[in-house]
């Protein structure tokens, strides 16, 4: 149990486009997902916490109108990186954290990433 | 801010042999820390966590310990295997809420 998944695993688009990337909680609810972000030999940094039903909050340095989150079922969030640029090029990690009873534990289940190539 | 470091980026082991990972964190308020395996192009995968009301816990040939003390994780595993060839992060859960990755230690394991 407990599985994530994302789509899709690897996509390369061109400067300017915009990239949707889905995270999915396939067999339990998440009112939680994050997203990370990952260079190249460097370790997971956390981008924003996105609530199922609310805006997410973005850390310091991340910009929100670049990356649109939306959490809109407790299965699904989708992370939205718009006009896309080299620099943007990254893998993406997303992780959900698991609804039981009336409180959430603190463990979260990673998805296996999407890695994002901007020519 | 607040952060988890490592002290060894790289480590190699022969096969059969025991590994240490060692990790720092700096917040002393934190209560639970996780170590987690990264495979390239995968995900982390959750290997053992450990509360702050416990000094050590085994699991299947890793074992975790914790010294509150001078803010010091490491994570232990036996009979190295050249499956245990990744990248291990430890991470510190901030604020009961969001997990604050090392800069994690690349272990090789050679025959």
């Amino acid at each position: 149990g407990a599985v994530v998944s994302q789509h899709p695993s690897w996509v390369i688009c061109k400067s300017g486009t915009s990239v949707k990337i889905e995270c999915r909680s396939l067999d339990f609810q998440a009112t939680t997902m994050f997203w990370y972000r990952q260079f190249p030999k460097q370790s997971l940094m956390l981008m924003a916490t996105s609530n199922e039903g609310s805006k997410a909050t973005y850390e310091q340095g991340v910009e929100k109108d670049k990356f649109l989150i939306n959490h809109a079922s407790l299965t699904l969030s989708t992370l939205t990186v718009t006009s896309a640029h080299p620099e943007d090029s990254s893998f993406y990690i997303c992780s959900a954290r698991v609804v039981q009873g009336a409180s959430s534990s603190n463990e979260q289940f990673f998805g296996p990433g999407t890695r994002l190539t901007v020519l | 801010g607040e952060s988890v470091g490592l002290h060894l980026p790289t480590l190699s082991v022969q096969e059969g042999d025991n590994s240490i990972i060692n990790c720092a964190y700096s917040n002393s308020a934190s209560d639970y820390f996780i170590w987690y395996k990264q495979e390239s192009g995968k995900g982390p995968q959750f290997i053992i966590d450990i509360r702050s009301n416990m000094d050590k816990r085994q699991g299947q040939r890793v074992t975790v310990l914790l010294n509150k003390t001078v803010k010091h994780l490491s994570l232990q595993i036996a009979a190295t295997q050249p499956g245990d060839s990744a990248v291990y992060f430890c991470a510190e859960l901030y604020n009961t809420d969001k997990l604050i990755f090392g800069t994690g230690t690349r272990l090789q394991v050679f025959p």
